[in-house]
């Protein structure tokens, strides 16, 4: 089984502070990890994924993320955050030994960001 | 944008009826999955399609089917439609086989189905 969590319902900062998303996870095996984000009525786009190497992963729009295998943790991070990244946004995990592409999405982090 | 398309983008169907979604994948993809998202929910796993056969699915009862046709296009269907069926939609194409990618999805901007 696989599962995540994301403990916060919403994150709040003012625009140009840093921004952190957390994420937990839980898999039987090794994980591929995913950051999606969504933004009202829309679908969801890709941020960034972590399948192996380097524990920090960077992706798009500046945004980064950082794999902890010990505390099975994938928090999405933004040094200065912007006004636009105001959305809701989705961690997801996938069992590397796994015979589909089933994603498994938390609940989901609405982020605002105050000007 | 993905390259991913979903038809139609909202709909309404009454208690009982049935719905047909539709999804064009990326062009090189050959596998899709459909996810449904609740409000305020993340999305949840339906079923995932691959060389026109069903090779994954979620907690969703038999009235959920789905089809995929030679050209990799997808469709969803739900009979007996029930108020808890309404819901945004989402397909997503990734690629499968020897020269997978590491099972990054591509989302369609999903199906809003409202069931009254």
């Amino acid at each position: 089984a696989q599962s995540v969590a994301q403990p916060e319902d919403q994150v709040n900062v003012a625009e140009g502070n840093p921004l952190t998303v957390k994420c937990t996870y839980s898999v039987s095996g090794n994980p591929y990890l995913f950051w999606y984000v969504q933004y009202p009525n829309r679908g969801l786009q890709f941020l960034l994924k972590y399948i192996t190497g380097d524990n920090l992963v960077k992706g798009s729009y500046g945004f980064e993320a950082e794999f902890n295998k010990s505390q099975t943790s994938f928090h999405l991070k933004k040094p200065s955050a912007l006004v636009s990244d105001s959305a809701l946004y989705f961690c997801a995990v996938r069992d590397i030994g796994g015979n589909d592409y089933k994603l498994s999405f938390g609940a989901g982090t609405t982020v605002t960001v105050r000007a | 944008e993905t390259g991913v398309t979903q038809s139609p983008t909202h709909l309404i169907k009454t208690r009982g009826q049935q719905v047909t979604l539709r999804c064009s994948s990326q062009s090189g993809h050959n596998t899709v999955s459909w996810y449904q998202q609740a409000l305020g929910q993340g999305p949840q796993f339906i079923f995932q399609y691959y060389r026109e056969e069903e090779n994954g699915r979620g907690n969703f009862p038999p009235r959920f089917s789905g089809l995929q046709f030679p050209n990799y296009s997808s469709e969803l269907n739900v009979n007996a439609l029930e108020l808890d069926d309404s819901a945004l939609y989402l397909c997503a194409s990734s690629l499968a086989g020897r020269n997978a990618n590491t099972g990054e999805l591509f989302f369609g901007e999903g199906s809003r189905l409202t069931v009254l």
